[in-house]
């Protein structure tokens, strides 16, 4: 059974540090994995997805890298701001489910950065 | 932009009420899910659906039903609605797999459920 494992679980930084969120998951065999964002109270929005072809994939000042080897994925936030503030989750999906196969989540890690 | 829209972002209904909880997305998806969040559990699946009229059990499908009639709308019905089942409930949408960014899965809102 896959299980995703975040490091920290909370994390608090001043603005304008350079900061790695980490995701680890024990099975290789994925089909790709996926971080997303959640603000309190909302629902999740998805920021980067990584097939298990590719190392790494970037928007703005975000960058996702994946080990699929290692079973380790990070998301490198450069130049936090406060809006970064929010809890961030990685998921994984299998390979060789159907269409509508899952994703599996970590219980994902809190930011707060500070002004 | 792809939208999923939830039916209401907080409810409050009373011990054995049936609850539905409405879940419409605008971009041909054919895949749906709904999760239930509650803290210290994270995210757990409990039904999904890869087609009209198909449906899968996720994790934990007790005390739960679905209804998938029309592509675009995904419906999660609680027959009895029980305290247990406070919670926040969250739908989601992913195309068929196509091995490009396109996989990517698009949350709704959330929708604050309270059984009291």
């Amino acid at each position: 059974k896959q299980e995703v494992t975040q490091i920290p679980a909370a994390l608090s930084v001043p603005e304008g540090e350079n900061l790695v969120l980490n995701c680890s998951f024990t099975d290789s065999a994925i089909y790709n994995l996926q971080w997303f964002r959640q603000d309190p109270g909302k629902g999740l929005t998805s920021l980067l997805l990584i097939q298990s072809s590719q190392r790494e994939q970037t928007s703005g000042r975000l960058n996702a890298s994946l080990d699929k080897s290692s079973g380790r994925s990070t998301l490198y936030i450069a130049a936090s701001q406060p809006g970064d503030s929010a809890t961030y989750l990685c998921a994984v999906r299998r390979m060789g489910e159907t269409s509508g196969s899952r994703l599996t989540f970590g219980e994902g890690t809190q930011l707060t950065v500070n002004p | 932009d792809v939208k999923v829209t939830q039916s209401s972002r907080y409810l409050v209904k009373r011990t054995g009420e049936k609850v539905f909880l409405e879940c419409v997305q605008d971009m041909d998806h054919e895949n749906m899910f709904w999760y239930r969040q509650d803290p210290g559990l994270g995210l757990r699946l409990i039904y999904f659906s890869y087609d009209v009229k198909m449906k899968e059990k996720g994790d934990i499908p007790e005390g739960y039903s679905v209804s998938r009639e029309k592509k675009e709308r995904f419906s999660l019905i609680l027959e009895s609605a029980s305290t247990n089942q406070t919670s926040m409930y969250l739908c989601a949408s992913r195309p068929r797999t196509s091995g490009s960014s396109t996989d990517t899965q698009y949350f709704g809102p959330g929708t604050r459920l309270t059984v009291l």
